[in-house]
This record gives structure tokens, C-alpha cells and sequence, in this order.
């Protein structure tokens, strides 16, 4: 079946530019987390959807990012006026949230990277 | 402040032998806990969990510890082959809300 997929794979944009990465999550998943693991370093947790809760966006590093999701589907995050320091591989992951399982699946990431 | 801590940055094992990883976190309210393997330019891939209410959960060559007293948990996987060779991350998170990963451990298990 379909995993979680993610576009571009790959971004090269300046400094300065709007960018948005997307994000389809398995279908039927009611939970979606965005991730973002920097050269050498863990995953560092970004926002996190749940249903139709508020998202809890406590990770987002500035008000430069932001997501939504739509339809309880699909994902956008998308980071303005980007520096160099968010060149980074961008995860996204979801996860069905059944009974105690709370195992997520990724997608293969967007590298980004701002010269 | 770092919540879930992966201290080895990496590991070599020769292949039959035992790969064990470790995860220490600091805070007493996570409860399901989770690793992770990756390979390079793909996303990470679930190996196995463990909740809060066991201390240990095996899945084949695989198995979690827990030692809630201690903060501390870690993978075992035996025998090791060469196609564990990857970076493993452990994960903690409370009622599956918000996870915290570790920097990850990356595993050579040497033919």
C-alpha cells in the first residue's frame, strides 16, 4: 500500500525566498508530525496534527514556519524569507493512533538547502 | 535542553555478535517508547516500541529493555548482520502526543 510520500525530494532556493514543502500522509492516519534533522543531527520535532485539534506548534522555530492541513489529509509547511540556517531534511510522518499504538511512519523527507 | 539522549554517536559490531544501543531521557512522564532505523536518503523506519507498563518487548533478533527507574532503555539485536548496519534512533513521547528523538547511534556491524 502507499506510504507516506513528501514534494520535492529536493529544493535549492535562495536566502530570502518562500518556500513549501508538502506532505501526503497514509491514508485513514489521523495524526501528522513534521520533523526536521539538520547535518549531524536527532530529529527535532516541528508541529504536530491531531484530528481536528488545534495543531500544537510548540516546536516551530519562528514565526517564519508555519503549516496547516487540510481535509485532515494532506500537509503544507511552509517557511518564509528562508535562511541558511533551515537547510535541512524536512520529515514528515503519520500515524493511525490506534489503541496504544502510537507507531509512526515517515516519508522519505525534502532536503532543502539555502545558498 | 535534550529530553532523550543517544550518548554513542556510533557502534561497530562484528556480524553474530550482540548490537546494543542505548537511550537515556529525562523526563519521568514519557511513557511509549519507540525505535527507529535509518539508511541514508530515506526516512526513518519504526523497529519496535514499548510502553511504559512493560520492561521488556522482544520482535525477533529484536528487543527493547526498559528500566524506568533509571531513565534508561535500550536495543538488542542478535544476531547482528550486516543489513542492521544503519542509524538508529530511540524516541520517547507522553500519551503519543509530542516525541522527543535521540541524535541517533549509527551501527557498523562488520561482515
Amino acid at each position: 500500500g502507499a506510504g507516506v510520500s513528501q514534494s520535492p525530494s529536493n529544493k535549492v532556493t535562495e536566502k530570502g525566498k518562500d518556500v513549501e514543502l508538502r506532505c501526503d500522509p497514509i491514508s485513514g492516519h489521523t495524526a501528522l508530525y513534521w520533523y526536521r534533522q539538520s547535518l549531524g543531527q536527532g530529529l527535532e520535532f516541528l508541529i504536530y496534527f491531531q484530528g481536528n485539534s488545534a495543531p500544537d506548534k510548540s516546536g516551530l522555530p519562528s514565526d517564519r514556519f508555519s503549516a496547516e492541513r487540510t481535509g485532515g489529509s494532506v500537509s503544507t509547511l511552509t517557511i518564509q524569507r528562508t535562511q541558511q540556517e533551515d537547510s535541512a531534511v524536512y520529515l514528515c510522518a503519520s500515524s493511525a493512533r490506534t489503541g496504544v499504538s502510537y507507531e509512526q511512519y515517515f516519508g522519505p523527507g525534502t532536503r532543502l538547502t539555502v545558498t | 535542553d535534550q529530553q532523550v539522549k543517544q550518548n554513542s554517536p556510533s557502534l561497530s559490531v562484528q556480524e553474530g555478535r550482540i548490537s546494543i544501543l542505548n537511550c537515556d531521557y529525562t523526563n519521568s512522564m514519557f511513557d511509549y517508547f519507540l525505535w527507529y532505523k535509518k539508511y541514508p536518503a530515506e526516512g526513518p523506519t519504526f523497529l519496535i516500541s514499548i510502553s511504559s507498563i512493560k520492561d521488556k518487548n522482544e520482535d525477533g533478533r529484536f528487543t527493547v529493555f526498559l528500566n524506568k527507574s533509571a531513565k534508561h532503555l535500550s536495543l538488542h539485536i542478535v544476531p547482528s548482520q550486516p543489513g542492521d548496519s544503519a542509524v538508529y534512533f530511540c524516541a520517547a513521547s507522553e500519551a503519543g502526543n509530542q516525541f522527543y528523538f535521540g541524535t541517533g547511534t549509527s551501527l557498523t556491524v562488520i561482515p
